[in-house]
């Protein structure tokens, strides 16, 4: 298994653009997590789904942020407009039957 | 989930076990432990997990205390790629299948010097 595949591994943009992140969690996991993680705040957890269902958003930070996932192999993280504070790692995380959690490699977003 | 107290680094010498602790005072009777590490720039990785009995895998032990209220993790023969933050977590557990959301405290930094 590949593990959680996220893209882009690194994404520079420009305040007041859209972005997009993805994530591909392992087949078989039925949950999906969002994080971000900075060195002010450390590891935020800003939603998660269970069946493609989102469960909880109560960490998505504002209108500006969104999440979904359209089917069981893949999910994104929306931010528009993108501003200079949400210069994150975002990780993408899945978990199945087994105990614990696989974290994807993030993607490391500079808005500038 | 029950808040966890980690000391804020620890160093360790190679070769040598590295043991770090963590307290859970007010853990509940069906909350896990659960422990985390993350090397720098890469996402955090599980490493074992207990409810009270202690555990052991390839990559490491864990000892929880009879009342629950702490645990220490171990690395039997610590490498300088162990240098890592590593967290310790209480969640719940539905069942047999993982369960809600993990909670990321601040974590311990450790540090495995030659």
């Amino acid at each position: 298994d590949a593990g959680v595949i996220q893209s882009p591994r690194h994404e520079v943009t420009e305040m007041g653009q859209e972005v997009t992140l993805r994530c591909k969690p392992i087949s078989g996991h039925d949950y999906l997590f969002w994080y971000r993680q900075t060195m002010m705040r450390g590891l935020e957890l800003l939603i998660y789904f269970n069946n493609n269902v989102p469960i909880d958003d109560s960490g998505m930070p504002e209108d500006r942020f969104s999440a979904k996932m359209p089917n069981a192999s893949f999910s994104t993280l929306k931010i528009q407009p993108s501003e200079p504070r949400d210069s994150a790692v975002y990780f993408c995380a899945s978990s199945g039957p087994a105990y614990g959690y696989t974290f994807g490699s993030g993607t490391r977003l500079t808005v500038v | 989930d029950a808040k966890t107290t980690q000391p804020p680094s620890m160093d360790c010498a190679e070769g040598r076990a590295a043991n770090l602790p963590c307290n859970h005072s007010t853990i509940s009777g069906n909350e896990y432990v659960y422990w985390y590490r993350q090397i720098h720039s890469q996402g955090p990785q599980y490493i074992i997990h207990g409810l009270k009995n202690n555990e052991t895998n390839e990559m490491a032990s864990l000892i929880i205390t009879e009342d629950r209220k702490s645990s220490t993790l171990i690395l039997p023969h610590a490498t300088l790629r162990d240098t890592a933050v590593y967290y310790c977590i209480v969640r719940v557990n539905a069942g047999g299948t993982s369960y809600g959301k993990l909670t990321f405290g601040q974590g311990t930094i450790l540090t495995v010097h030659p």
